[in-house]
């Protein structure tokens, strides 16, 4: 069965700018997680959805949005790109979300230059 | 502040030895998981411990978790240089922590020819 799939792999853009991340979950998962990995914070946890609504959210700027489509996949919005934004964005789909094995996308490389 | 405190941060050793890492916190988890990373990629889930004094093997990977849920160990016997990689703990503090997992910052293995 595919796995978690997140597109593009690669992005440079420019301050001011804005970019939209997909992530198409494990057919069947309706939980998906949003996490930013950064070599100084790690991993920092995003946001979650569950059935098209945000269930929970980290501690990021409201720049940072997302939503989930009616077949579970996954977007991630950020506007207003800073160069503090460069990281690897990591997609997650798990079943229910609650405390239960989370499967990981190769992530989005973010340049912001 | 790392709710999960990896050690060491790093370890370098030679294909044949022995090697542990551990996850220690003071809060109470429901439930912890592994994760290997790769250089660009995402993790990769390795483990899931649910109950106080699990101890779960995988080939020569040796995964416990502690009586209390708080702290947690990876033991690798004869290395091999495919284990190298950052590996990754990570747990839910409550059950509907809803996708949100908490990271420690993690452990660099380096395993050498």
């Amino acid at each position: 069965k595919a796995g978690v799939t997140q597109t593009p792999r690669y992005l440079i853009k420019t301050r001011g700018q804005q970019v939209t991340l997909s992530c198409s979950p494990i057919s069947g998962h309706r939980s998906v997680s949003w996490y930013q990995q950064t070599p100084g914070q790690g991993l920092q946890f995003l946001f979650e959805y569950f059935s098209e609504t945000q269930r929970n959210k980290g501690n990021f700027p409201g720049r940072f949005s997302g939503r989930q489509f009616s077949n579970s996949r996954s977007e991630m919005n950020v506007s207003t790109l800073e160069l503090g934004d460069s990281a690897l964005y990591l997609c997650a789909s798990s079943l229910t979300g609650a405390s239960t094995e989370a499967f990981f996308g190769q992530g989005t490389r973010l340049t912001v230059v | 502040t790392q709710l999960l405190e990896q050690s060491p941060q790093f370890l370098s050793i030679q294909e044949g030895e022995n090697l542990t890492v551990y996850c220690n916190s003071s809060s109470v988890f429901s439930s912890l998981q592994w994760y290997r990373q790769e250089p660009g990629e995402g993790p990769v889930l390795l483990v899931t411990v649910v109950t106080g004094g699990e101890v779960k093997k995988l080939k020569r990977l040796t995964f416990q978790f502690g009586d209390a849920r708080k702290d947690s160990s990876l033991h690798i016997t004869a290395a091999q240089p495919g284990d190298t990689g950052l590996y990754l703990c990570a747990g839910s503090v409550r059950t509907d922590s809803w996708g949100k997992l908490q990271f420690g910052a993690g452990t660099q293995v380096v395993v050498t020819p």
